[in-house]
Formats: C-alpha cells, sequence, structure tokens
C-alpha cells in the first residue's frame, strides 16, 4: 500500500496570501494524484485530478502540480472559505490511499 | 443533480455486524462505481471498496475478509456490509460516486454518516 505523506500539518496563512501543499508519495504514482478539500462535518470536495487538473466549478487559484512522488496544491489568493483541511490522494495503485492532511488555518 | 445520502444504524455492537445504504438520486446509478469511505475522527480517509452496478466489486485487501458490498439498481441504492466490528470500526462512513471526468476520482459525496461501535 502506497504511503501518501503531507506537509505541513498546518499552515498558517493571511487572507490574499498563496499557500503552498505538499504531498509525497512512497513510491511513483504517476499522474495518478487528486487534492480533496475538506471543511468540519462535510465530506470531501474534489478539487484538482491527474495531479493538475482542476474538477468543474474549482476556481482558478487552485493549482496542482507534480508527478511521480512529488505534489503540490497552491491556492493563489486565500479566501476566507478556503480555511479547510485538504488532502491528497493517489489512485495509481489499488487500493487508492490518502494523505493525513494539511490544515489552513488563518493567520 | 446527483446526491448520495447514507443511512443505518450510529451504533453497531461488538462483534455484531455494520449494515449502510447509500440512496442514489437526481441521476442514473447504472453504469458507475460506487464506492465507500470511512474516517475515524482526526485520522485519513480509507478507501473501503467499490462495487459496480453490474455486481462486480472491489476491496481494500485490509478489509476484504469483513466486507462485502451489493447493489439494487431497482432501488438507486447500494450497500455495505461490514461483520465483526470493534472499537476500530467506529468512523464517518461516506458513500460516493467516481467522477465522470476520471476514473477513481470522487466528485459526489454523501453527507456522511457516524457509526459508533461500542457494547
Amino acid at each position: 500500500e502506497i504511503l501518501m505523506t503531507q506537509s505541513p500539518a498546518t499552515l498558517s496563512v493571511s487572507p490574499g496570501e498563496r499557500a503552498t501543499l505538499s504531498c509525497r508519495a512512497s513510491q511513483s504514482v504517476r499522474s495518478n494524484l487528486a487534492w480533496y478539500q475538506q471543511k468540519p462535518g462535510q465530506p470531501p470536495r474534489l478539487l484538482i485530478y491527474g495531479a493538475s487538473t482542476r474538477a468543474t466549478g474549482i476556481p482558478a487559484r487552485f493549482s496542482g502540480s507534480g508527478s511521480g512522488t512529488e505534489f503540490t496544491l497552491t491556492i493563489s489568493s486565500l479566501q476566507s472559505e478556503d480555511f479547510a483541511v485538504y488532502c491528497c490522494h493517489q489512485y495509481n495503485n489499488w487500493p487508492g490511499t490518502f494523505g493525513q492532511g494539511t490544515k489552513v488555518e488563518i493567520k | 443533480q446527483v446526491q448520495v445520502q447514507e443511512s443505518g444504524p450510529g451504533l453497531v455492537k461488538p462483534s455484531e455486524t455494520l449494515s449502510l445504504t447509500c440512496t442514489v438520486s437526481g441521476g442514473p446509478i447504472s453504469n458507475f462505481y460506487w464506492s465507500w469511505f470511512r474516517q475515524p475522527a482526526g485520522k485519513r480517509l480509507e478507501w473501503i471498496g467499490r462495487v459496480y452496478t453490474g455486481g462486480s466489486t472491489d476491496y481494500n485487501p485490509s478489509l476484504k475478509s469483513r466486507v462485502t458490498m451489493s447493489v439494487d439498481t431497482s432501488k438507486n441504492q447500494f450497500f455495505l456490509s461490514l461483520t465483526s466490528v470493534t472499537a476500530a470500526d467506529t468512523a464517518m462512513f461516506y458513500c460516493a460516486r467516481d467522477s465522470i471526468e476520471a476514473l477513481d476520482v470522487f466528485d459526489i459525496w454523501g453527507p456522511g454518516t457516524m457509526v459508533t461501535v461500542s457494547s
């Protein structure tokens, strides 16, 4: 099973600033990497798949990059609704596995 | 707009069987993979497995010996059964559908149902 490790655990950012989140896979997952946003009491929301493709309806301030074992989610200018937990998900190998999440909090 | 909703008992006794239903509305259940996930409080999501509307299934090897999934297309529902539960199975359970845009990523999620294993 592929282990997904995210860093940092918590990221303190001011509204309007850029946030950069990292995700590392224990072995190559090619570009089969998705990012989800999760708010308290809510299910995950798909943001990015294929490492860099925004899902339908996701604002352009969200972008993803990387391949193989190293991936990045960037939020270019944080809005109030973006403060949440973000987790990565590899779906290259069965079963797909998730990172432990990065919490983006207001600085 | 397709929606999914989990239902089932919120409390299950140790050693018993956890049974959940996911009801699909607003769109077809056929020709999609439907998945179950769980998330213990403060922990990462875990993909339990998936069922295709043709009946085929794929289970997480870590749970395979205890999991059964099925689907009833006439009722627009699919199901999860997890046997011999322990306190370690206490979690929020979600059902979800594969995105039309890409297989094995999920853009339709239920709100989740909390299941506690306790006597």
